[in-house]
């Protein structure tokens, strides 16, 4: 089976311009995730899809930032404007079920604001 | 609040065996996980613990205390391949990952 796909690898974009980023879960995983990791630091949650719902938005840092999930397949984060701050590593993951099971994650999109 | 504490970085020699540990203080509690992320990588499953003990796989072990709030991972027989970042996550209704710890090697 596919493993969780994330699109782009990289991106670089200058301040004040928006970016999607793109990320398909391992077909049948109920449960997505979006985290960001900044210079080699924590991984931090940023939130949590069940399905196509918003399950907990709690790390999301503010409302430049606006996440959906179409249909409970793929999911979309963008980031507009975007900030110099917001550059990192973003990872999606995603798992079938969530007491115990384990998330897949993502290669990661690195992205970087200028 | 919630938070997990690891050590930041961990050295060990090639061959040896290591520990990592994490506590926890989070709201809600279901399980304890471990993650490996090597540099550039995906973060990628290592184990989980559910119950009070000691889960083994392979060379890796998990053990978790839940009345101490606390877990470790044990790696034996050192690799070279296993300088990585190591990461405790808690799952809650949600999966909140410890800063991690980085895992230094020496031949």
């Amino acid at each position: 089976e596919a493993g969780v796909t994330q699109f782009p690898s990289h991106s670089v974009i200058e301040k004040g311009q928006t970016v999607t980023l793109r990320c398909d879960p391992i077909s049948g995983h109920d449960n997505l995730y979006w985290y960001r990791r900044v210079m080699g630091k924590e991984i931090k949650f940023l939130l949590h899809f069940v399905k196509e719902s918003k399950q907990d938005e709690s790390g999301m840092p503010n409302n430049r930032f606006l996440a959906e999930r179409t249909g409970g397949t793929y999911s979309t984060l963008k980031v507009q404007p975007a900030e110099l701050e917001d550059s990192g590593v973003y990872f999606c993951a995603s798992s079938r079920g969530l007491y115990g099971t384990e998330a897949f994650f993502g290669q990661g999109t690195r992205l970087t604001v200028v | 609040g919630q938070s997990l504490e690891q050590p930041s970085e961990v050295t060990a020699v090639e061959g040896a065996i290591v520990q990592i540990n994490c506590t926890y203080q989070t709201s809600g509690f279901y399980g304890l996980s471990w993650y490996q992320q090597h540099d550039g990588g995906a973060p990628t499953f290592l184990s989980y613990n559910a119950l009070d003990g000691l889960e083994e796989t392979g060379r890796f072990s998990s053990f978790l205390s839940r009345s101490d709030s606390y877990g470790y991972l044990l790696l034996q027989e050192l690799q070279m391949k296993d300088s990585a970042s190591y990461f405790c996550a808690v799952i809650d209704d949600k999966i909140i990952f410890g800063k991690g710890t980085r895992l230094h090697i020496l031949p």
